[in-house]
């Protein structure tokens, strides 16, 4: 079964809105959550680390007032694109790693496919 | 050079084939690694990890050699069910994943 649970699966919206995502961590709890975007036939890049309780971490290029993140609890994070341009039409994936065990690979949540027009 | 690099494809094979995809990458100091697979506008799913000494799961055997940087993936008795894309993915530290542009893979009947 799922292990990262991510809402909503699709969004279309008119350019200048903001879009929030979820991400939760489904019978674990996580301090570390990971943003990844994916624009069509490329590969997923990681836009940021989320950390509970303090700052995301983003990775070089991303804009931190564009790509808003909280991680207010240990099983949610939310990634909001503020007043989003077309531009920013892509794929984000939030994922996670059980804690615990050292070299565990991450677990996804289903994406997010966000239309800008 | 790109962190993590593979094949190009797109792979077109028809069932029962063997297929074999490569990957290479750039961070020696990278501490795990992995095969993912992603289906058109879907979320990757782990398909193995990859160990040292080479491990099989199924029809699919992963191997990696640390000193030339290099994984493979080997798919035996292909089915139209593989056809996807398989992602390489490098752990380089602090649970951060890099991941290859992935290689698509199309089994025919």
């Amino acid at each position: 079964g799922a292990v990262v649970s991510q809402h909503p699966s699709w969004v279309i919206c008119k350019s200048g809105t903001s879009v929030k995502i979820e991400c939760r961590s489904l019978d674990f709890q996580a301090t570390t959550m990971f943003w990844y975007r994916q624009f069509p036939k490329q590969s997923l890049m990681l836009m940021a680390t989320s950390n509970e309780g303090s700052k995301a971490t983003y990775e070089q290029g991303v804009e931190k007032d564009k790509f808003l993140i909280n991680h207010a609890s240990l099983t949610l994070s939310t990634l909001t694109v503020t007043s989003a341009h077309p531009e920013d039409s892509s794929f984000y994936i939030c994922s996670a790693r059980i804690p615990g065990v050292s070299n565990q690979p991450q677990h996804f949540g289903d994406g997010t496919r966000l239309s800008i027009l | 050079r790109k962190e993590v690099e593979q094949d190009p494809g797109p792979f077109n094979v028809p069932e029962g084939a063997t297929v074999a995809f490569n990957c290479t990458y750039s961070n020696s100091a990278s501490q795990s690694f992995f095969w993912y697979r992603q289906d058109c506008r879907k979320e990757p799913k782990l398909l193995m990890s990859v160990y040292s000494s080479g491990n099989e799961d199924g029809r699919f055997t992963a191997q990696l050699n640390r000193a030339s940087q290099y994984i493979s993936l080997l798919i035996r008795d292909s089915k139209l069910s593989d056809s996807a894309t398989y992602l390489c993915v490098v752990n380089r530290g602090y649970s951060t994943l890099t991941f290859g542009k992935g290689t698509m893979l199309l089994v025919s009947p």
